[in-house]
């Protein structure tokens, strides 16, 4: 398996347009998560989904963001619209049991997001 | 609030010696405890865990050390190698509690000179 899939790599967008990030879980998790990353707040969940289906959206900083799963392979996060406090680094993991021996989260390699 | 606490952003370490990085945390329901490494323009790797149970796990250079009634846990790698430069975030959970998300702290950058 090519592991947790991101893209884009680096996105650079102005402020008040619509970023959407993408992600594609490894094959077989029934569980997919998305973090943000900055110096000040580390890295922070956002939302996790099992089975598809949204589990905890607590972390979603406002109704700017919005996340789905419309199947197994595929999630999405948008921003809309965006402002230059989200520029960060985010993350999309996957994992077959979270938190359970053996069934750690594999992460994807990041989408830097730089809102201007 | 942090729930999970790491006071050090950085330490170097001479290559050979031993790096021990730490972690605190506040939630007394955390009952699983993970190491992560990431290098820079990655994403964070798994690296060794253990559960509230036990109070060692050991993994070749790498042993993960817990003391539950201290609410701290430390990973030790011996001996430190450069290729070990990273940054290492420590996580928890409540897998009891079946929630399903882990809690990071904000890293330790260690760095191993040669």
């Amino acid at each position: 398996d090519a592991g947790v899939i991101q893209s884009p790599r680096h996105e650079v967008t102005e402020m008040g347009q619509e970023v959407t990030l993408r992600c594609k879980p490894i094959s077989g998790h029934d569980y997919l998560f998305w973090y943000r990353q900055t110096m000040m707040r580390g890295l922070e969940l956002l939302i996790y989904f099992n089975n598809n289906v949204p589990i905890d959206d607590s972390g979603m900083p406002e109704d700017r963001f919005s996340a789905k799963m419309p199947n197994a392979s595929f999630s999405n996060l948008k921003i809309q619209p965006s402002e230059p406090r989200d520029s960060a680094v985010y993350f999309c993991a996957s994992s077959l049991r979270p938190g359970t021996s053996g069934d750690e989260q594999f992460f994807g390699p990041g989408t830097r997001l730089t809102v201007l | 609030d942090q729930q999970v606490k790491q006071n050090s952003p950085s330490l170097s370490v001479q290559e050979g010696r031993i790096s021990i990085l730490n972690c605190d945390y506040t939630n007394s329901m955390f009952d699983y405890f993970l190491w992560y490494k990431k290098y820079p323009a990655e994403g964070p790797t798994f690296l060794i865990s253990i559960s509230s149970i036990k109070d060692k796990n050991e993994d070749g250079r790498f042993t993960v050390f817990l003391n539950k009634s201290a609410k701290h846990l430390s990973l030790h790698i011996v001996p430190s190698q450069p290729g070990d430069s990273a940054v290492y975030f420590c996580a928890a959970s409540n897998v009891g509690g079946s929630q399903g998300n882990l809690i990071f702290g904000k890293g330790t950058k260690l760095s191993v000179k040669p």
